[in-house]
């Protein structure tokens, strides 16, 4: 099956500062969704974007598809933006999201 | 908005009992999704539905785990008898088409905790 590589594993960040999530992705995709889980596991939709660039107020990403990436950034980034954020992705006949193993952010007051 | 509906949020129960699980999707959603995370881990699909279909459950430990979605609406999804190992965030998704390219939306999820 298709292997999603997120990264990096764990960020920590002072409020106001910059960052950029990466997915790695080995195969085609036909559904690329980024989503953050908030503290009680919830996981909220960001961005459904198998190809090309969205925003979304301070959020934004960009699919790369034919170079099996994708990367989500996070401009002046608040406390309530800690949490884990995972690239899922779904590829060829499969409907099923394959996860990554997330990247844990703490954004610091 | 629409949401997914699951319920209970929270369930504490011993080994050897059983326990169930239930989601409403999104109204007019055909595919329903259960997934299982493990503390630290990304969701894994236990189970798919195509409206009353299941077509995927070759996840789904079916010695234990049952799932069911009588009407192709709302599901069910039951452990007998539940396990230490099965504890996890238990989250139920939709999504409104057939095809992989539709987005999916996801429950709060049961937090199912085993003694």
């Amino acid at each position: 099956g298709i292997q999603v590589e997120q990264s990096p594993p764990d960020l920590i960040l002072q409020e106001g500062a910059n960052s950029t999530l990466r997915c790695n992705f080995s195969d085609s995709v036909n559904n690329l969704q980024w989503f953050h889980q908030n503290p009680w596991g919830q996981l909220i939709n960001l961005f459904y974007i198998p190809s090309g660039t969205k925003q979304n107020g301070r959020l934004s990403a960009t699919t790369v598809a034919t170079e099996r990436y994708s990367l989500l950034y996070i401009s002046s980034s608040q406390t309530t933006d800690s949490g884990v954020y995972f690239c899922a992705i779904s590829s060829g006949s499969a409907r099923q999201l394959t996860f990554g193993s997330g990247t844990q952010l703490t954004v610091l007051p | 908005e629409a949401e997914v509906a699951q319920s209970p949020r929270y369930k504490i129960t011993e080994k050897s009992q059983a326990v169930a699980f239930w989601c409403d999707p999104i109204s007019g959603h055909a595919t329903l999704y259960w997934y299982r995370q493990i503390l630290g881990q990304g969701p894994e699909l236990l189970v798919q539905f195509q409206d009353e279909s299941v077509v995927d459950d070759s996840q789904l430990p079916k010695d234990r785990f049952s799932a069911e979605r009588l009407k192709g609406v709302d599901s069910t999804l039951k452990i007998q008898p539940a396990e230490l190992g099965d504890s996890a965030m238990y989250l139920c998704a939709s999504s409104p088409g057939t095809g992989g390219t539709n987005e999916q939306f996801f429950g709060p999820g049961t937090r199912l905790t085993v003694l």
